[in-house]
């Protein structure tokens, strides 16, 4: 089974400033990666697939980047409607596809 | 639009099975291309795939749990069955179903249900 490792665990994030979350793999997943965002009380939202690629509706201020065991989710100004947990999943193997422990990203 | 709902018992006994039925609306699961999958959430932890099943009846399992799931499809109804025997308190969570759009990647889903909670306990 393939490992995904978020961190930090919880990122407070001044608004309008950055906010980068890392997702690792214990083996290379290619680009193979997506990334949800899941708001209070709510069922979880396709943000990236293919590391990069941003799903439908998703504004540009998210990106991400990476590929093999390292990937990026970046907020790059962040507004008080990403605040949420980030998770990762990894579909490069998919026979067995895995989520991350997810990010808290707040609002300092 | 495409909308799925989660229904099933909210409460279940140690060692029962667990039957969850996800209807659909918006698309068919008979166009190729198109899946549907379970997802399961425990309260204040991480998501865990549980199982898919795609338009052409290929079926996949989370392999950790491969011998207590079950997972069919009913194209004239619209819905997706998931099937869990021998549950215990450690299955308490929230279950989701959720849609894999064709254009997508093989393992992702675009569209979630609200979820259903359900609780293990004597």
């Amino acid at each position: 089974e393939i490992v995904l490792t978020q961190s930090p665990a919880t990122l407070s994030v001044s608004p309008g400033e950055r906010a980068t979350l890392s997702c690792r793999a214990s083996q290379s997943v290619s680009s193979n990666l997506a990334w949800y965002q899941q708001k209070p009380g709510q069922a979880p939202r396709l943000v990236i697939y293919g590391a990069s690629t941003r799903a439908s509706g998703i504004p540009a201020r998210l990106s991400g980047s990476g590929s093999g065991t390292e990937f990026t989710l970046t907020i790059t100004s962040l507004q008080s409607e990403d605040v949420a947990v980030y998770f990762c999943q990894q579909y490069n193997d998919w026979l067995g596809l895995t989520f991350g422990g997810g990010t808290k990203v707040e609002i300092k | 639009q495409i909308t799925l709902k989660e229904s099933g018992p909210t409460l279940v006994k140690p060692t029962q099975t667990l039957t969850l039925t996800c209807t659909f609306s918006g698309f068919s699961l008979s166009t190729s291309g198109v899946g549907v999958g379970w997802i399961r959430q425990p309260p204040g932890k991480a998501l865990e795939w549980l199982a898919l099943i795609y338009w052409d009846a290929d079926k996949r399992y989370s392999p950790s749990l491969t011998s207590r799931l079950s997972i069919t499809k009913d194209n004239s109804k619209n819905q997706v069955v998931l099937t869990m025997t021998n549950m215990d308190p450690v299955d308490t969570a929230t279950y989701y179903c959720a849609h894999r759009g064709p254009w997508l990647p093989r393992g992702t889903f675009n569209v979630w249900g609200q979820g259903t909670v359900v609780t293990v306990s004597s």
